[in-house]
């Protein structure tokens, strides 16, 4: 089953503005990444951010984590339209052996020129 | 470095019929996954091996089958091709340890058709 939801399921803007993306999840986590899909690629990863951190930055990219909200948010400012894309959280449980990367379904962002 | 690169791009299937992906990464990673992606839906894992020589199930490994060649590499196989598994295929590579996963790399998909 899918640890993550993304929300919104799409998100439309001009060029230049801002966009907000959100992630919920279920269960306690050791991380939380954000990757972004061009259509008909492979997933290319943007950020992670540990459960003992808040917020963490990365050129356009800023992303917080609310472990008591079970909750994540990725922000991308000054968007360009090359930052059309899908982007997924992903999060990985805490609890001994895990590998696994649980994706959300996605929001797929369109950036306007 | 290539990364993670997958074989073939595309494959039409009749029912029935069997196949394999494969999947070779060059970054000197020890973990490797299989994932399956439908549309409006995330990635969801088939397989992974954490190290050479294991392999685990994912979310959804009914119908599929995996091999770790050696480090490099990482087959997924198809017994018995369903429409059910008409799908884009992700393979991915990681060096994160066990309790802190690091980033995943991903090669550019396979997509399969079933008929």
């Amino acid at each position: 089953s899918q640890q993550g939801e993304e929300d919104p399921q799409a998100l439309s803007i001009q060029e230049g503005e801002n966009a907000t993306m959100n992630c919920s999840y279920k269960t306690s986590i050791n991380n939380l990444q954000w990757y972004r899909q061009n259509s008909g690629r492979g997933l290319v990863h943007l950020i992670l951010i540990r459960s003992n951190e808040r917020e963490k930055h990365s050129g356009r990219l800023r992303v917080t984590l609310d472990t008591s909200k079970k909750s994540s948010s990725l922000l991308i400012t000054a968007s360009r339209a090359a930052d059309t894309a899908s982007y997924f959280c992903a999060t990985v449980r805490s609890g001994a052996g895990s590998y696994q990367l649980t994706f959300g379904k996605g929001t797929k962002l369109s950036v306007i020129p | 470095n290539a990364g993670v690169t997958q074989t073939p791009k595309f494959q039409v299937l009749k029912t029935g019929q069997s196949m394999t992906l494969q999947c070779a990464q060059d970054m000197n990673h020890n973990s490797m996954y299989w994932y399956r992606q439908d549309p409006g839906m995330g990635l969801r894992l088939i397989y992974y091996s954490a190290s050479e020589g294991t392999t685990d199930k994912g979310e959804v490994p009914n119908g599929y089958n995996v091999s770790r060649l050696n480090k490099r590499e990482f087959s997924l196989r198809l017994e018995s091709a369903a429409p059910s598994q008409t799908s884009v295929y992700f393979c991915a590579s990681s060096d994160g340890g066990w309790l802190y996963q690091e980033t995943q790399y991903f090669g550019p998909g396979t997509r399969l058709l079933v008929l």
